[in-house]
């Protein structure tokens, strides 16, 4: 199974909801990553999970709470979110942190649209 | 941040011919990927070089990369309608810090 599923694939909230993004891979990856592609932009980081604790976070607003319950999960918390916040959300994995020469696997994406 | 630059933004050509994309980057890397996005949906690893290699071959995919002038290149060969899509090339440094570049857009006209 090389596959990452992230769920839903469209999500439209209102400013006062709160949701979650969740992403699953079951190739014993323990690296996990959030990125935030805008339309005709570059995926931007977001954060970095390394066995399963966060690494990085890109200075990301507090209403995007991270989450990394197991090594095959992923969430991504959702509260109070603004209109610029509508994106498309990645989620990817890779082979375990300081392996540097591992490829990146990329579930299909949320479309978040915040109203 | 943006770690690469890519050049061009977006391409046009006919089927059956070559495409070239380049890369541009900043900082020391452990790698260089490319990688493809489909209308906005996920993307799909295509190719690694490591900072030690120069170029690399994969089926009608050729990469080169020059650390001196922190730069690389992508060319499909033979291009098919099926090409058509979003190319990003991306580099690692840190370990596991993988940072994407502005992308070229390629359109393939059969």
């Amino acid at each position: 199974d090389t596959e990452v599923t992230q769920t839903p694939k469209h999500l439209v909230m209102g400013m006062t909801n709160k949701k979650s993004l969740k992403c699953e891979q079951h190739m014993g990856h323990r690296a996990m990553y959030w990125y935030k592609q805008k339309a005709k932009k570059p995926p931007e980081l977001m954060f970095v999970y390394s066995y399963e604790k966060l690494s990085i976070n890109e200075s990301v607003p507090s209403r995007f709470s991270p989450e990394c319950p197991n090594s095959s999960l992923l969430n991504l918390h959702l509260h109070a979110l603004q209109p610029e916040d509508s994106a498309l959300y990645l989620c990817a994995s890779s082979q375990a942190p300081g392996q540097s020469y591992a490829e990146a696997f990329f579930g299909q994406g949320t479309r978040l649209t915040v109203v | 941040s943006q770690q690469g630059e890519e050049d061009p933004q977006a391409l046009s050509i006919q089927e059956g011919e070559n495409a070239t994309m380049n890369c541009s980057y900043k900082t020391s890397i452990n790698n260089l990927q490319w990688y493809r996005q489909n209308s906005g949906r996920g993307l799909v690893h295509l190719i690694l070089i490591r900072s030690n290699e120069r170029e690399k071959h994969s089926g009608r995919l050729r990469v080169t990369l020059d650390t001196s002038k922190k730069s690389s290149s992508l060319l499909i060969t033979a291009s098919r309608a099926a090409d058509t899509a979003s190319y990003f090339c991306a580099t690692v440094s840190g370990g596991f810090k993988t940072i994407f570049g502005a992308g070229t857009r390629l359109f393939v006209k059969a």
